[in-house]
């Protein structure tokens, strides 16, 4: 099938739990950085994004983290509902001229129990 | 419109056929792109248009595949003899600006090639 040999990073919560999904990216000169939510049959929808000139930024619900020094993007969720189940892509500026044009990294799968 | 629209839903073509797909971006939004999505995880970009002029190419598979954003026309995305690798989800996204990966993703377009 389809999902053969497909093995994302789950990771499973209770309705009202803090959910922190994690990002390890690869290029030291990406300076822009995105979350995007991915709802099954559906596309990608913008969550937030942060610029490489900061370590912290908040939307309603949601924080991201950036640690140049790592290399490494968080999402912070805070109390998860269960619309929040999705599959969350991180990705990374890839370059040129345009921010449009992105690299996204492996998906997690966020699953909110109720 | 107020969302990015694409057809068909779902394409089914012999290998070797020719497949194309369309999107109509948001009303007002310059830029167009394309990203090629398999197995449900990796997402790749593909091509972006400001208007109806090339934007950055460097993601397209040349041989066979080719793309157009003509005024006044849903943009389309064209591959001629399909290969089975080249079963994926297309999407279309479109943004009002540049300096932002805030992408507006469409439903997407399902490629099936047997």
């Amino acid at each position: 099938g389809e999902s053969v040999g497909l093995h994302l990073p789950t990771l499973s919560v209770q309705e009202g739990d803090n959910s922190i999904i994690n990002c390890a990216y690869s290029n030291s000169a990406s300076d822009y950085f995105i979350w995007y939510k991915q709802e099954s049959g559906k596309g990608p929808q913008f969550i937030i994004d942060i610029r490489s000139n900061m370590d912290k930024r908040q939307g309603q619900r949601v924080t991201v983290l950036l640690n140049k020094t790592v290399k490494h993007l968080s999402l912070q969720i805070a109390a998860t509902q269960p619309g929040d189940s999705a599959v969350y892509f991180c990705a990374e500026n890839a370059g040129g001229t345009s921010y449009g044009k992105l690299t996204f990294g492996q998906g997690t799968i966020l699953t909110v129990h109720p | 419109g107020e969302e990015v629209a694409q057809t068909p839903k779902h394409l089914v073509r012999g290998e070797g056929q020719k497949a194309k797909l369309y999107c109509a971006p948001i009303k007002g939004h310059s830029y167009v792109f394309w990203y090629q999505q398999v197995l449900k995880n990796e997402f790749k970009f593909l091509i972006s248009f400001q208007n109806e002029n090339v934007f950055d190419e460097t993601g397209m598979p040349k041989e066979r595949f080719s793309a157009k954003c003509l005024p006044n026309s849903p943009c389309s995305l064209e591959i001629q003899a399909t290969k089975l690798e080249d079963s994926a989800v297309y999407f279309c996204a479109s943004s009002q600006f540049t300096n932002t990966g805030e992408l507006f993703f469409g439903e997407g377009s399902r490629l099936t090639v047997l």
